[in-house]
């Protein structure tokens, strides 16, 4: 079974640039969630999809961040402009449904903003 | 809002010994979910162990167990014979239990095994 794809691994933008992360779950998966993971903490989820709609985008900064799963699949991270804050780890995680128990993580996209 | 706090930046222990990871949370939740994951350098992040509120007995998953205090709000880890493969970052979590629910994480703590 292959795992949760995210692209691109690595991204150094200079602030005030726009960059975006794409995701793609795993097969059947219809939960998919955004964490935001700065250096030395704990994930933080930016948005939750349930299928093509948000459950929950309550930590989303979304004069900056937006997010879709247009056909309940692949999902696209979008930031815009950057700030030197949001250097991170983008992790994206995806869940067979939201009742369900694990969330399998992908490798992460790590943000650099200069 | 639910909170979860891991007061232990960084554990070392030698091969082949136990370590203990502390965690507490706080919620005034009756129905919710905790785990640890497990974040090995450069690599993925997996669920290593998780435990129900509603069950007494805690959980166990090989080398690695819980001690699960419910009226402590407190939730530890303990891997024994330690592996040079558990070296990672290690991350508490807590979910509660309606469908739909964020996870919400530590700051973690690093466990480096040295031969």
């Amino acid at each position: 079974e292959a795992g949760v794809a995210q692209s691109p691994r690595y991204k150094i933008i200079e602030k005030r640039q726009s960059v975006a992360f794409w995701c793609n779950p795993i097969s059947g998966h219809a939960t998919l969630y955004w964490y935001q993971q700065i250096l030395g903490q704990g994930p933080k989820l930016l948005i939750q999809f349930q299928n093509n709609g948000v459950v929950d985008d309550s930590q989303l900064p979304k004069d900056r961040f937006s997010a879709e799963r247009l056909k309940g699949v692949d999902s696209t991270l979008k930031i815009q402009p950057a700030k030197l804050e949001d250097s991170a780890v983008y992790l994206c995680a995806s869940s067979l449904h939201p009742a369900h128990y694990e969330q399998y993580f992908g490798p992460g996209t790590r943000l650099t903003v200069t | 809002a639910q909170t979860v706090t891991q007061s232990q930046p960084e554990m070392s222990v030698q091969e082949a010994e136990t370590v203990t990871l502390s965690c507490t949370y706080d919620t005034s939740e009756n129905n919710y979910y905790l785990f640890w994951y497990k974040q090995p350098p450069s690599r993925q992040m997996i669920l290593v162990i998780r435990q129900e509120a509603y069950k007494q007995q805690n959980a166990t998953e090989n080398r690695f167990s819980v001690n699960f205090q419910k009226a402590a709000k407190s939730f530890s880890l303990k891997i024994s014979d330690s592996q040079l493969g558990d070296t990672a970052m290690y991350f508490c979590a807590f979910r509660q239990g309606a469908a739909g629910n964020k996870l919400t994480f530590g700051g973690g703590t690093r466990v480096l095994v040295k031969p």
